[in-house]
């Protein structure tokens, strides 16, 4: 069964542009969810998916967004990229619904740098 | 004062001890994580519990909900334990609303 797969592992991008990251789940699986990770500021939550609606967002400006389509692979976008927006950025996969906890599969990443 | 702490932030141990990490948070939860990152970046999720303790091989993790406690033990520490483990917390309000700690860096000689 293939895992959780991220794309681009890499990018690197300058300020002012926008990026679009993808995630796709395990099979079978409808849950998926954003995470940052910042030297700084550690790992924090962006979004959680299921059923192509958001269930939950954290603490980010509205330059970041992101979506789930029918076949439960997601995308986040990051307009306006500021230099702060450097980070790794993490997708993970649930069977479970957004209400139950389930085991979470993280995808290898994918690392952004903004010059 | 971080809703998830950690403890230590850092551990240096020799192969074969006995190794604790501990978690402590103060925020209501649905279940508890430990997360285990290694260089490069990729997560792989060791233990999700909400009550009691698991083991898997040689690791052990326990929960205390009414302390808001939880710890991870490694038996005969090997050097490819060395990794960053990480505790999280799924909220009440969206399970996978995690909320993270800052980290254990684990790293044990031979």
């Amino acid at each position: 069964k293939a895992g959780v797969t991220q794309t681009p592992r890499y990018l690197i991008k300058t300020r002012g542009q926008q990026v679009t990251l993808s995630c796709s789940p395990i099979s079978g699986h409808r849950s998926v969810s954003w995470y940052q990770q910042t030297p700084g500021q550690g790992l924090q939550f962006l979004f959680e998916y299921f059923s192509e609606t958001q269930r939950n967002k954290g603490n980010f400006p509205g330059r970041f967004s992101g979506r789930q389509f029918s076949n439960s692979r997601s995308e986040m976008n990051v307009s306006t990229l500021e230099l702060g927006d450097s980070a790794l950025y993490l997708c993970a996969s649930s069977v479970k619904t957004g209400s139950e906890t389930g085991e979470l599969f993280f995808g290898e990443g994918s690392r952004l740098t903004v010059l | 004062k971080n809703e998830v702490e950690q403890s230590p932030q850092n551990l240096t141990a020799q192969e074969g001890e006995f190794i604790t990490i501990n978690c402590s948070y103060s925020v209501g939860i649905s279940a508890l994580h430990w997360l285990q990152q290694h260089p490069g970046g990729g997560i792989v999720s060791l233990f999700m519990l909400s009550s009691g303790k698991k083991k898997h091989g040689r690791l052990i993790a326990t929960i205390n909900i009414q302390e808001k406690h939880s710890s991870l033990h490694i038996t005969a520490s090997h050097p490819r334990d060395s990794a960053v483990y990480i505790c999280a917390v799924s909220l009440r309000q969206g399970a996978q609303k995690l909320v993270f700690g800052q980290g254990t860096r684990l790293t044990i000689n031979p």
